[in-house]
C-alpha cells in the first residue's frame, strides 16, 4: 500500500541552522510529493511539491528533491528563522487516480533565536 | 479567493450533544475532505466528496459521525450524539482537477472542537 514514514520530533535548533528532516515513502508507481507546512493556530498550507523523479520543488528557502532510487523526499533548507517553527508533513498522492493524499505523521520544528 | 471557510472555529459542548461543523470550500473546487487532528493520532482522513457525492468514507470513526455536501458550496459534518474522545481539531479541505490529478489540497483554519 502507499504509506509515508517521516522522521519523529521534535526538531529543536537555533536561528540560521542548517534544517534537514527526513522522509521516505512506499508507492506503486510515480506519485507526487509534497510538504505541508502547519503553523500554531492554522490549517496546512502547501510549502512545495514535485511530481516526477528528480525533480526539486523549492519555496521560502526550502528544498527537496524526489528521489525514486532512495524513495524519499527529505526537506531542507540552509538557515532557518523563528518565524519556521510549525509542523511540517510530507504527503504523496498516488499514481493510481484515488485524488486523495497520503499524509505522515508530521514533524514537530522549534527554531531559538 | 476567500480560501475554505469553516465555521464555528471554537466549539466547546457538553457531552451527548449534537455538534455540526460547516465547511465553504474554495468556488470550483471538485473535491471536498473532512480531516481530524488529535495529538494521539496525528491527520486522520474522515470522509472525501467529489462533485458532493461522497467517494470514501471509511475513515468516518463510527456511526455517531455523519457528512453531507448538499451543493458545490456547501458541507456539514455532524456528530450526533459527542463524546469527551471526540475533542479534536476538525480541518476541511478543497480541491481542484487539473489534468486528470486533484494533487493540491488548500486546507481551512479548521474547528476546535472541545467536549465537556
Amino acid at each position: 500500500g502507499n504509506s509515508v514514514t517521516q522522521m519523529e520530533g521534535p526538531v529543536t535548533l537555533s536561528e540560521e541552522a542548517f534544517l534537514t528532516i527526513n522522509c521516505t515513502y512506499t508507492a506503486t508507481g510515480y506519485p507526487s510529493l509534497f510538504w505541508y507546512v502547519q503553523y500554531p493556530g492554522e490549517g496546512l498550507q502547501l510549502l512545495l511539491k514535485a511530481t516526477k523523479a528528480d525533480d526539486k520543488g523549492s519555496n521560502k528557502g526550502f528544498e527537496a528533491t524526489y528521489r525514486k532510487e532512495t524513495t524519499s523526499f527529505h526537506l531542507e533548507k540552509g538557515s532557518v528563522q523563528v518565524s519556521d517553527s510549525a509542523v511540517y508533513f510530507c504527503a504523496l498522492y498516488p499514481s493510481g487516480g484515488y485524488n486523495k493524499l497520503i499524509f505522515g505523521a508530521g514533524t514537530r520544528l522549534a527554531v531559538h533565536p | 479567493d476567500a480560501g475554505v471557510i469553516q465555521s464555528p472555529r471554537h466549539e466547546v459542548t457538553e457531552m451527548g450533544q449534537e455538534v455540526t461543523l460547516r465547511c465553504k470550500p474554495i468556488s470550483g473546487h471538485d473535491y471536498l475532505f473532512w480531516y481530524r487532528q488529535t495529538m494521539m493520532r496525528g491527520l486522520e482522513l474522515l470522509i472525501y466528496f467529489n462533485n458532493n457525492v461522497p467517494i470514501d468514507d471509511s475513515g468516518m470513526p463510527e456511526d455517531r459521525f455523519s457528512a453531507k455536501m448538499p451543493n458545490a458550496s456547501f458541507s456539514t459534518l455532524k456528530i450526533q450524539p459527542s463524546e469527551p474522545r471526540d475533542s479534536a481539531v476538525y480541518f476541511c479541505a478543497s480541491s481542484l482537477i487539473q489534468g486528470g490529478r486533484a494533487e493540491t489540497q488548500y486546507f481551512g483554519p479548521g474547528t476546535r472542537l472541545l467536549v465537556l
